[in-house]
């Protein structure tokens, strides 16, 4: 049974630039949620998608947008790239229907920006 | 009021020791409190989590206690390993909404 896998695993933008990361969630889970984890920090929660609707947000601006398809994976997108966008995004999945929390992680697409 | 406090930032402990690592928040409609375990290059991997019904979960040698009261939580690694070696976040969430708010992590260093 496949986990929450992410791809690519590492990426190399330059500032100004677009990237788009990818995330298929554990089989059984519909929701996805996305967050942002700087150097040395915690998980930051970027938003989240479920029924291919974003449902909640966090503090971040809408150059980051995300895209949900029918069969639960999920997009981030992040225009106009700036040296602090940096970080490890991680894609956790979970399940509204069992009411399943714990949310289940990826092991993250390391975005760097030059 | 959204934070989660984590203390320490580091923590070096003899193999066979135990490890404490604490958690506050703020935010009294927090009802879910899961702690994770993160190595190097992977994402966060699920320890154990707990709900503010219960003052104590134990699962196997890792126990979380939960003080409502004081809005305070911690994890304890007993009989610590080498293998523990890794970083550690507390989180709180809202039951149904399935967004957490993170601690700045504690970096545990277990000596052989």
């Amino acid at each position: 049974d496949a986990g929450v896998t992410q791809s690519p695993t590492h990426l190399i933008k330059t500032r100004g630039q677009q990237v788009t990361l990818r995330c298929s969630p554990k089989s059984g889970h519909d929701t996805v949620s996305w967050y942002q984890q700087a150097l040395g920090q915690g998980p930051q929660f970027i938003f989240q998608y479920y029924e291919e609707e974003e449902r909640q947000r966090g503090n971040f601006p809408d150059r980051f947008s995300g895209h949900q398809y029918p069969n639960y994976s999920s997009e981030l997108n992040v225009n106009a790239l700036l040296l602090g966008d940096s970080a490890l995004y991680l894609c956790a999945s979970s399940s509204v229907r069992g009411r399943a929390q714990p949310q289940h992680f990826g092991d993250g697409t390391r975005l760097s920006i030059l | 009021q959204q934070q989660v406090k984590q203390s320490p930032q580091s923590l070096i402990v003899q193999k066979g020791g135990i490890s404490i690592i604490n958690c506050a928040y703020e935010n009294t409609a927090f009802d879910y409190f899961p702690w994770y375990q993160q190595f190097p290059g992977k994402g966060p991997a699920l320890l154990i989590a707990i709900r503010p019904d219960v003052s104590e979960k134990k699962e196997g040698r890792f126990t979380i206690s939960f003080n409502k009261s004081a809005k305070q939580f911690s994890l304890h690694i007993m009989d610590s390993q080498p293998g523990d070696s890794a970083t550690y976040f507390c989180a709180a969430g809202i039951s149904g909404t399935y967004k957490y708010i993170f601690g700045t992590g504690t970096r545990l260093k277990v000596l052989a």
